[in-house]
């Protein structure tokens, strides 16, 4: 069944501390974005990417980096987690679509929870 | 500035009760609109998709309309149910970039009693 998974679903973890949030779909699309949501706030976005080796920066200031090395996955990593990070991520992946021509529908993940003592 | 609104902030109903969500935004060139649902703890689903010239669409017990000379946009539920507890955004798409933007509003958490 295609679908966008995450994991973990929940990280509690100390400062200071390296961690990556993994972010898999099955779905081919080749966009995939990363968001930052706080309880009743919006989401923002940290990360994009437009297919393999392709990696931006979305509006929101993030100290986190991604990667795309396969279409199916794009990871976050933060090299040193600190109780600003904590926050609610999202994962989500669209298809290519026509450029210029407004976005496809996004899929999203579960979300991970990520709280930082 | 690009900006999408949301009202009210919550809303408590009875189960079987009707309810509306309104959403006004400030986005453009304006490609489309969307309203997700958001579980708690899961992430948004896609409810309903409006473009300019789409003025009303359904599915199922949700009904989004959308005017897009004024901007606004509402969401109404009918006959509501325990499951019908969740956050629900509306998303507006610009048609002005190749990543086609999305502007996300803060949501109207709905709660629904038995």
């Amino acid at each position: 069944e295609a679908d966008i998974y995450q994991t973990p679903r929940y990280l509690v973890i100390g400062t200071g501390k390296k961690i990556t949030l993994e972010c898999s779909q099955t779905m081919g699309h080749d966009k995939m974005y990363w968001y930052q949501q706080d309880p009743g706030m919006e989401l923002h976005l940290i990360h994009y990417s437009y297919g393999v080796n392709s990696t931006e920066k979305g509006d929101l200031s993030s100290e986190s980096t991604v990667s795309r090395i396969r279409t199916e996955h794009f990871p976050l990593t933060l090299e040193s987690a600190r109780p600003s990070h904590t926050s609610q991520y999202l994962c989500a992946s669209s298809d290519q679509g026509a450029p210029g021509q407004g976005s496809d529908e996004q899929f999203f993940g579960p979300g991970t929870r990520l709280t930082v003592l | 500035k690009n900006q999408v609104e949301q009202s009210p902030q919550s809303l408590i109903i009875l189960e079987g009760k009707n309810c509306t969500l309104q959403c006004n935004y400030t986005v453009s060139p304006f490609s489309n609109l969307r309203w997700y649902k958001q579980d708690t703890g899961r992430g948004p689903v896609s409810l309903t998709i409006m473009t300019f010239s789409e003025n009303t669409k359904s599915n199922g017990r949700y009904t989004a309309t959308l005017d897009a000379d004024t901007k606004q946009s509402s969401l109404h539920i009918t006959a509501s149910q325990l499951s019908d507890s969740a956050s629900y955004i509306c998303v507006v798409s610009d048609r002005g970039s190749t990543l086609g933007r999305l502007y996300f509003g803060r949501g109207t958490q709905l709660t629904v009693w038995p």
